[in-house]
């Protein structure tokens, strides 16, 4: 049961054009959402994140909207530059858990970004 | 770098042997994870500590492997008989709200 969903598996932008990655969640105890980049043979990197007290956030070229009524999150790249090309995962955690905020993850989307 | 060491990168054993994989995460983080990741997925939960008391063991955990963090900063992960199947790329985290990864080891079980 993959209760973090990527649906689109790639994803090819032009240099310069926004990127907009998505992601669904089925738990609605989740309150912490995180995109990580990952090259390959490396471990994921952290990108941003952002608390289901927010509807936004942002980090210089990248910004997450979560809407949590639609259980919907995306991650926009303005503009794409050719090094973001790397499989981006959508992860998830839940205060229910307690301490143990342990990532529940999506499958990945892989961006080309080509110039 | 994330601050969070893994050792080794690349683990080439065969089929029946033990072995051993420790990470070293970042100094001040009191939470540290293990997950595995295979191709074309994203990384699986394995095990949580806090300090060195073990929280949470998933049942991918099966009664081959152990972990421990014998001193609240370094863990190691132990797998006993390997098989085919434990193939994967093991990652470890360590967080005080995101979790920072090193850069995994890589298992191939032949």
């Amino acid at each position: 049961d993959q209760q973090v969903k990527q649906n689109s598996p790639s994803l090819s932008v032009q240099e310069g054009r926004i990127s907009i990655l998505n992601c669904d969640y089925t738990n609605s105890m989740f309150d912490y959402f995180l995109w990580y980049k990952k090259y390959p043979a490396e471990g994921p990197t952290f990108l941003i994140s952002i608390s289901s007290i927010k509807d936004k956030n942002e980090d210089g070229r990248f910004t997450v909207f979560l809407n949590k009524s639609a259980k919907h999150l995306s991650l926009h790249i303005v503009p794409s530059q050719p090094g973001d090309s790397a499989v981006y995962f959508c992860a998830a955690s839940s205060a229910y858990a307690g301490n143990n905020r342990k990532l529940i993850w999506g499958l990945g989307t892989s961006l080309a970004v080509n110039p | 770098d994330t601050g969070v060491s893994q050792d080794p990168r690349h683990k080439i054993t065969k089929r029946g042997q033990n072995v051993t994989f420790r990470c070293d995460p970042i100094s001040e983080h009191n939470r540290l994870y293990w997950y595995r990741q295979t191709l074309g997925q994203g990384p699986e939960f394995l095990t949580y500590f806090q300090n060195e008391a073990q929280l949470e063991k998933s049942r991918l955990l099966s009664d081959r492997f152990s972990a421990e963090r014998p001193k609240g900063s370094f863990s190691t992960l132990e797998i006993q008989r390997t098989e085919q199947g434990d193939s994967a790329m093991y990652l470890c985290a360590s967080s005080n709200l995101e979790q920072f990864f090193g850069p995994g080891t890589r298992l191939t079980v032949l």
